[in-house]
């Protein structure tokens, strides 16, 4: 079955305690992108990738970190977590870019106190 | 960059009436305008798009309308029914912008039974 794999579904954390959120796509996409999802503020894009080895900001990177050493991966790493990254976090993947259909995940909800 | 406006923000109606959600954009660029739907605990999934070259696009109970002159394009679903209430979230990209993708805040559409 073609799917986006997100893991952890839940996290409850502490300020400060370096996490990673997994991705992963079988679908042979190059393209690879994370959002958070805020009451009030609709899909926000965190960071994105084009293809291996290339990411780029999107409109909120601040505080997170991302790589891409291979297509079907794409984990979004949090170094030093804090409240304000508390959130529901979505990873898609589509065929070329966001000008094509993106498929996404099932969502990770993350707390941090 | 990018930005994109939606409303209304919740939208209620009852079933068998008919639903329109807005959206406007800033860049004239952006020619590719796709359209969301979330249900309650999963990630958003892709119901219609339309591209620059084109004004309207049907399929079945769902069309999207696009006025590249004032810049906004709509989301009409007739005959509505309980599982169509969902989130719906529009974005606007071009395929020049690498991979930046803009989401509107989402609108929360309640059908009462």
């Amino acid at each position: 079955e073609a799917q986006v794999t997100q893991n952890p579904r839940y996290l409850i954390t502490v300020t400060g305690k370096k996490l990673t959120v997994t991705c992963s796509q079988n679908m042979n996409h190059e393209y690879m992108s994370w959002y958070r999802q805020d009451p009030g503020l609709g899909l926000r894009q965190i960071y994105y990738s084009m293809n291996v080895e290339v990411t780029d900001k999107g409109d909120v990177p601040e505080g997170y970190k991302v790589s891409r050493k291979e297509k079907r991966n794409f984990p979004l790493i949090l170094e030093s977590p804090s409240p304000n990254q508390t959130s529901l976090y979505f990873c898609a993947s589509s065929l070329r870019g966001p000008y094509n259909e993106q498929f996404f995940g099932p969502g990770t909800r993350l707390t941090v106190l | 960059g990018e930005n994109v406006e939606q409303h209304p923000s919740t939208l209620s109606v009852q079933e068998g009436d008919s639903a329109v959600i807005k959206c406007t954009y800033s860049d004239s660029a952006s020619n590719y305008f796709p359209w969301y739907k979330q249900e309650l605990g999963k990630g958003p999934q892709l119901i219609i798009d339309i591209r620059s070259n084109v004004g309207e696009k049907k399929d079945q109970r769902i069309a999207v309308t696009l006025n590249k002159t004032a810049k906004h394009f709509s989301l009409h679903i007739t005959e509505t029914q309980p599982e169509d209430s969902a989130v719906y979230f529009c974005a606007a990209t071009f395929n020049t912008n690498a991979g930046k993708s803009t989401f509107g805040d989402g609108t929360t559409l309640t059908v009462k039974p």
